[in-house]
Order: structure tokens, then sequence, then C-alpha cells
């Protein structure tokens, strides 16, 4: 299976920060990686799909990029409501897989 | 728009069969070409791929479950049903389903399994 592995596992921020989580792929996945947004006892919502695309909806601060092994989710400018754990999710080579999650915290 | 609802019991014994049933509201199960998608997340864990199904009928199951899962599709109920046999603790998690194949875009709210004697 491939692995995903997510750096930070965790974070501190301060509404208005930019900031960048990156995730990492134990094999090439071309541009079929995704990112999810889970807050705690919720299911987790799409925000970035095929690496940089954004899902309907999402605010446009919220940004992805990269392909191949190496791949990054960007929030410009964090919001009170971001405050919560991203994950990434490979979906070229099935199982398909997740990574273990970036929790982001207030700071 | 589409809304995923999952139920079932929430205690399962080892050993014993756990069934979950995923209703889909807002769309029929077969309109579009959709895949539908069982995921789980164990307490404090990351998510893991249990299997989908497409509209046609095929299915996949990660491999790791494959022995002791079944995914299949209710039309006349709107619904997609997921079958765990022989659970062991190790199985304890929030069940999801989801619509996609390789990402998903409306994710039920899930239900805790607890698989306890």
């Amino acid at each position: 299976d491939i692995t995903m592995t997510q750096s930070p596992s965790s974070l501190s921020a301060s509404v208005g920060d930019r900031l960048t989580i990156t995730c990492r792929a134990s094999q090439s996945i071309n541009s079929y990686l995704n990112w999810y947004q889970q807050k705690p006892g919720k299911a987790p919502k799409l925000l970035i799909y095929a690496a940089s695309s954004l899902q309907s909806g999402v605010p446009s601060r919220f940004s992805g990029s990269g392909s191949g092994t190496d791949f990054t989710l960007t929030i410009s400018s964090v919001q009170p409501e971001d405050f919560a754990t991203y994950c990434c999710q490979q979906g070229y080579i099935t199982p398909y897989t997740f990574g273990q999650g970036t929790k982001l915290e207030i700071k | 728009q589409v809304q995923l609802q999952e139920s079932g019991p929430g205690l399962v014994k080892p050993s014993q069969t756990l069934s979950l049933t995923c209703t889909v509201s807002g769309g029929s199960i077969y309109s579009g070409s959709y895949y539908w998608t069982w995921i789980r997340q164990p307490a404090g864990k990351g998510l893991e791929c249990i299997g989908r199904i497409y509209t046609s009928g095929s299915t996949y199951y990660n491999p790791s479950l494959k022995s002791r899962v079944t995914i299949s599709v209710d039309t006349s109920k709107n619904q997609l049903s997921l079958t765990l046999n022989s659970v062991t603790a190790a199985d304890t998690a929030v069940y999801y389903c989801a619509r996609g194949e390789w990402f998903f875009d409306c994710w039920g709210q899930g239900t805790l399994v607890t698989v306890s004697s």
C-alpha cells in the first residue's frame, strides 16, 4: 500500500497567519491527491481534489499544489473556523490511503 | 443536494457480524455514474477505505478486509449496505459512507461501532 506521510503532525497558528501543510507519498501518485478538513465528531470535508482543484463552496484561501510524491496545502489567511485536522488522501493506486492528519490549533 | 446517513447497531460482539446501512436522500443512488464507498476511522487514528460499489454493481474491497467484507446496494430503498464478518476489537471505529471513487465529495455523519462482549 502507498503510505502517505504528513508534516507537521500538529501546528499552532494565529488568525491571519499563512501556513502550509505537507504530504508525501511513498511512491509517485501523479496528481491524484486530495485534501480534507475534519472537525471533532464530524465527517471529513473535501477541500481540494486532484492536487490543486478547489472543491465547490470551499473558500479561496485554501489552495493545493504538487505532483508526483510531494504535495502542499496552503491556507493564505487562517480564519477561526479553520482550526481543525487536515488529512491528505491518494486516489492513484488501490487501496486508496490517507495520511495521519495535521491538527491545526490556535496559538 | 444528496445526503447520506449511516445506521446500524452501535455494539457488536467479537466474532459476530457487523451490518450497517447507508441511506441516500436527495437523489437516486443510481443517478449519475457514481461510486459509493465505505470508510472507517478508529478513534484517534487515520481513515481507512473499506471498499466501494459502482452503480453497475461492481465492487472493490480493500485486500486487508476482502475475506470478511461485503458491500451491496438495495435500489428499492436507495440504500447501500456493509457487512463485516468475524469482527474483533480492531474493527471498533466510526464507519462512514461516502460518494466517490478516488475522492469523496459527500459523506455521511458517521456511526460508531464498538466491538465488545
